[in-house]
């Protein structure tokens, strides 16, 4: 199964914004409402933060969002904090024989 | 509260065979589907499989077909996934996850298989 591209890495600075892409194709974003993001800390679990591409789950904070334009989702992650410092990957649903498909995920670095 | 936990950390053989159970607290797993994925170091989350516990269904990943079972036990709310001819490239952190709204919304704290003779 095709993985979605995402950036190995990105970096920002305390209370700046930062925007991660996942790039896929018409078989899953581009035909997909089904996009979801994750977050994982250093030998965590994964954590869901955004689901249908721009909705949060019960407690999550309102500095995540989401996006989707073709087949590119975006995740963005305003007033960023030291605690933001993860693994983020994105996830869609696929018309393929694999029903879910990962990013290859993106390392945040707060500077 | 609803959570999932797994059983611990396992080392085979190559060759061998390991069974790893997921335990659901705070919901029926009758009422989610249930999947496994597992995570390489430093890779991204695959899907292995996935059981509706309701309809006992189970679908399979292509590469996983053939060597891997995914089972429930409804009177202790347990999944199980056992995968057989293990080999080094099977070393990996396995979790389950339910399926909540379209998205993996409860995730296990997972189980590392390590593979080494």
């Amino acid at each position: 199964q095709s993985a979605l591209t995402q950036p190995a890495s990105e970096s920002g600075s305390p209370g700046q914004s930062i925007t991660i892409s996942c790039t896929g194709t018409t078989n899953d974003i581009g035909g997909s409402d089904y996009v979801s993001w994750y977050q994982q800390h250093p030998d965590q679990a994964p954590k869901l933060i955004l689901y249908d591409v721009t909705k949060r789950p019960s407690g999550v904070s309102g500095r995540f969002s989401g996006s989707k334009a073709g087949n590119t989702a975006s995740l963005t992650i305003s007033g960023l904090q030291a605690e933001d410092e993860a693994d983020y990957y994105c996830c869609s649903f696929t018309t393929t024989t694999t029903p879910w498909v990962f990013g290859g995920g993106t390392k945040l670095t707060v500077l | 509260q609803v959570q999932l936990a797994q059983s611990g950390a396992e080392v085979k053989n190559p060759g061998a065979s390991v069974k790893l159970s997921c335990k659901a607290f705070g919901y029926k797993l009758s009422s989610f589907n249930l999947y496994w994925l597992r995570q390489a170091p430093g890779q991204r989350p695959e899907w292995v499989g996935r059981i509706n516990v309701e309809y006992v269904e189970t679908k399979y990943g292509e590469r996983f077909q053939g060597r891997v079972t995914i089972t429930a036990d409804t009177s202790t709310n347990t999944a199980y996934m056992e995968m057989s001819g293990l080999t080094s490239e099977d070393t990996a952190k396995y979790y389950c996850a339910r399926m909540g709204v379209a998205a993996f919304d409860v995730w296990g704290q997972g189980t590392l298989v390590t593979v080494s003779s």
